[in-house]
């Protein structure tokens, strides 16, 4: 159980065009939601928090109109990088949790997007 | 701020030998703490997850200490095999409001030679 997927799985595009990302829990309930990015030989660092229903809760230093994040059912959390960058280039990860931000459940984590700006 | 150091940043070992990965934190006051596996372009796979009151976990040929006090943790791996090779992180969370939040570091990079 708590199986979470990602997609697409990459993605190429360029500079100046927006990709989204989806983020799906397949069977539970996802409350809360996570979006990390990392970057080659770097650890996960979390971007954003969202709960269902709300507005996210960005990071500090993580611009909030260029991740836009939208968490509109209890299964699907997506992540639109607006007006990519090739800076923006890097892996990002989200992951599902039954319980409220700022609880204790435990986070299960999609196979991650690699997303490449040219 | 949460800082979390993995030792060694890479580490390469023959079939059959037992390892040890270490893993440091800054911030004592942790609710758990759990070490990943991650493939090479994969997401990330839970191996062990250990309690702030908790001393160790095992799991197969895995085990993780704690030791909360001093801000270590370790991994064992018995007998590594091949299958082994992959990166591993250590995330601990925070305790208390908007701090459980998990903070990992930047891994080892096992790999294990036939």
């Amino acid at each position: 159980g708590a199986v979470v997927s990602q997609h697409p799985s990459w993605v190429i595009c360029k500079s100046g065009t927006s990709v989204k990302i989806e983020c799906r829990s397949l069977d539970f309930q996802a409350t809360t939601m996570f979006w990390y990015r990392q970057f080659p030989k770097q650890s996960l660092m979390l971007m954003a928090t969202s709960n269902e229903g709300s507005k996210a809760t960005y990071e500090q230093g993580v611009e909030k109109d260029k991740f836009l994040i939208n968490h509109a059912s209890l299964t699907l959390s997506t992540l639109t990088v607006t007006s990519a960058h090739p800076e923006d280039s890097s892996f990002y990860i989200c992951s599902a949790s039954g319980g409220l931000a700022g609880g204790t459940d435990t986070q299960y984590f999609g196979p991650g997007t690699r997303l490449t700006v040219l | 701020k949460q800082e979390v150091t993995q030792i060694p940043a890479a580490l390469s070992v023959p079939e059959g030998e037992n390892l040890v990965l270490n893993c440091s934190f800054t911030d004592s006051a942790i609710y758990n703490l759990q070490w990943f596996r991650q493939d090479p372009g994969k997401g990330l796979t839970s191996l062990l997850l250990i309690q702030s009151s908790q001393r160790e976990q095992t799991s197969g040929r895995l085990n993780a200490s704690l030791d909360k006090s001093s801000g270590r943790s370790t991994l064992y791996i018995a007998a590594s095999q091949p299958g082994d090779s992959a990166t591993y992180l250590c995330a601990v969370r925070g305790s208390g409001g908007s701090n459980y939040k998990l903070t990992f570091g930047k891994g080892t990079l096992l790999t294990v030679n036939p």
